[in-house]
């Protein structure tokens, strides 16, 4: 079956450290891979996508992710973190070959930022 | 360009009562989605619209949940009745790249059931 696993349900991270936030998914053919962020009381603010091409994908507010094939995961990453950036983060994994279909999300990673 | 919208932003009713909630899509996105997000978990999919066509209803709780979206524009999904485990947050995003699929979503209505 399709899904999304995020390991760690809260990170919480020094501001002005690097931070990753992981994602492993189960999918039978080529995903199209989403990253998303919610602050409280928001909506999911779109941070990046990969779609094909390039591995390594930038998004918004200085994100990157790496789509890694051999390891079935979509690493989310930042250089320096800051406080603004404390929210919830979702993977999502929608069919690469089906569009216009659902998206399957993770559970998601809380992100704290201490100072 | 204006996101898609939803209100109310925030609904409390009594269990039995009837609510409905209401989606603006982004203009010109053809497809439509309503997600169900509860406490700490990702959202998930209710209803998919292809313009005004469900194209996918397959999670939606169908004795008590039903959704329009007529005119292939706005959309409206109703509960009758609502009940304590509905409590939760309804998405609405939208998406018009039939390639990628990108979806866009609104600040979405958290609904409290008492």
């Amino acid at each position: 079956a399709q899904s999304v696993t995020q390991p760690d349900i809260h990170i919480t991270v020094s501001e002005g450290a690097s931070l990753e936030l992981r994602c492993n998914y189960s999918y039978g053919a080529t995903p199209y891979l989403f990253w998303y962020v919610q602050s409280p009381g928001q909506g999911l603010q779109l941070l990046l996508k990969y779609f094909s091409g390039d591995t390594l994908v930038q998004g918004i507010k200085g994100f990157e992710a790496e789509f890694k094939r051999s390891q079935s995961s979509f690493n989310l990453r930042k250089p320096s973190v800051h406080w603004s950036d404390a929210a919830e983060y979702f993977c999502a994994v929608g069919p690469g070959n089906q569009a216009g279909t659902a998206l399957i999300f993770g559970k998601g990673t809380t992100l704290s930022v201490s100072s | 360009e204006a996101g898609v919208v939803q209100s109310p932003r925030y609904k409390i009713i009594e269990k039995k009562q009837p609510v409905a909630f209401w989606c603006n899509p982004i203009s010109g996105h053809n497809t439509l989605y309503w997600y169900l997000q509860n406490l700490g978990q990702g959202p998930e999919l209710l209803i998919r619209y292809e313009n005004e066509e469900a194209v996918d209803d397959s999670q939606l709780p169908k004795d008590r949940f039903s959704a329009e979206r007529l005119k292939g524009v706005d959309s409206t999904l109703k509960i009758q009745p609502a009940e304590l485990g509905d409590s939760a947050v309804y998405l609405c995003a939208s998406s018009s790249d039939r390639e990628t699929d990108t979806q866009y979503f609104g600040p979405g209505t958290r609904l409290t059931v008492l």
